[in-house]
């Protein structure tokens, strides 16, 4: 398996601009959870789905922030517009929470800055 | 928000040596689960601990839970430069599956 996979791994944009960020989760998982990583502010989880519903969006942190999930092997999550302190690196994650054993599964992060 | 906090912040310890990072947590958990992130990556799952369950072990790794005093520890036994990493500790609160992170721990294995 390939993991969950992230993309872009690094964007940069101007303030202002729409940012969409990408994520396919590992086939199986009925579990996708976004976070977002600072140093100010460390792990913060921002919004989660099961089975492609979204379950929790209280750490979303402004309306202009919004994500989706349309099918079990994709979601997006969108920022419009973007601004300066919007720069941190999001991480997407699943989970088949039938067996937590295993824990949550994380991409390799998309770092995003916004000048 | 942060559910929990780690202790020390930061760690210096010598190739061969033990490291142990502890967690304290705020509210009634489902389970807490230790995470690993080395510079620029992502998470890596390391151990999960159920709130039923006192300790747990893999490999060079131990953890301990007390539901009690809501804190956990994560014992690395013979350390190596590779564990070099940022280590956190997350819980899943009772009745949801929100993972929560804490703040984590910066451990140096000195070759």
């Amino acid at each position: 398996d390939a993991g969950v996979i992230q993309s872009p791994r690094h964007e940069v944009t101007e303030m202002g601009q729409e940012v969409t960020l990408r994520c396919k989760p590992i086939s199986g998982h009925d579990y996708l959870f976004w976070y977002r990583q600072t140093m100010m502010r460390g792990l913060e989880l921002l919004i989660y789905f099961n089975n492609n519903v979204p379950i929790d969006d209280s750490g979303m942190p402004e309306d202009r922030f919004s994500a989706k999930m349309p099918n079990a092997s994709f979601s997006t999550l969108k920022i419009q517009p973007s601004e300066p302190r919007d720069s941190a690196v999001y991480f997407c994650a699943s989970s088949f929470l039938g067996r937590l054993s295993g824990g949550y599964t994380f991409g390799s992060g998309t770092r995003l800055t916004v000048v | 928000s942060q559910q929990g906090e780690e202790d020390p912040q930061a760690l210096s310890i010598q190739e061969g040596e033990n490291a142990t990072m502890n967690c304290s947590y705020k509210t009634s958990i489902n389970n807490l689960q230790w995470y690993r992130q080395n510079s620029g990556r992502g998470l890596v799952h390391l151990i999960l601990i159920r709130s039923n369950e006192r300790e747990k072990h893999s490999g060079r790794l131990r953890v301990t839970l007390d539901t009690s005093k809501k804190s956990s520890s994560l014992l690395i036994t013979a350390s190596r430069a590779a564990d070099t990493a940022s280590y956190f500790c997350a819980t899943v609160v009772d009745s949801s599956y929100k993972l929560i992170f804490g703040s984590g721990t910066r451990l140096l294995v000195r070759p």
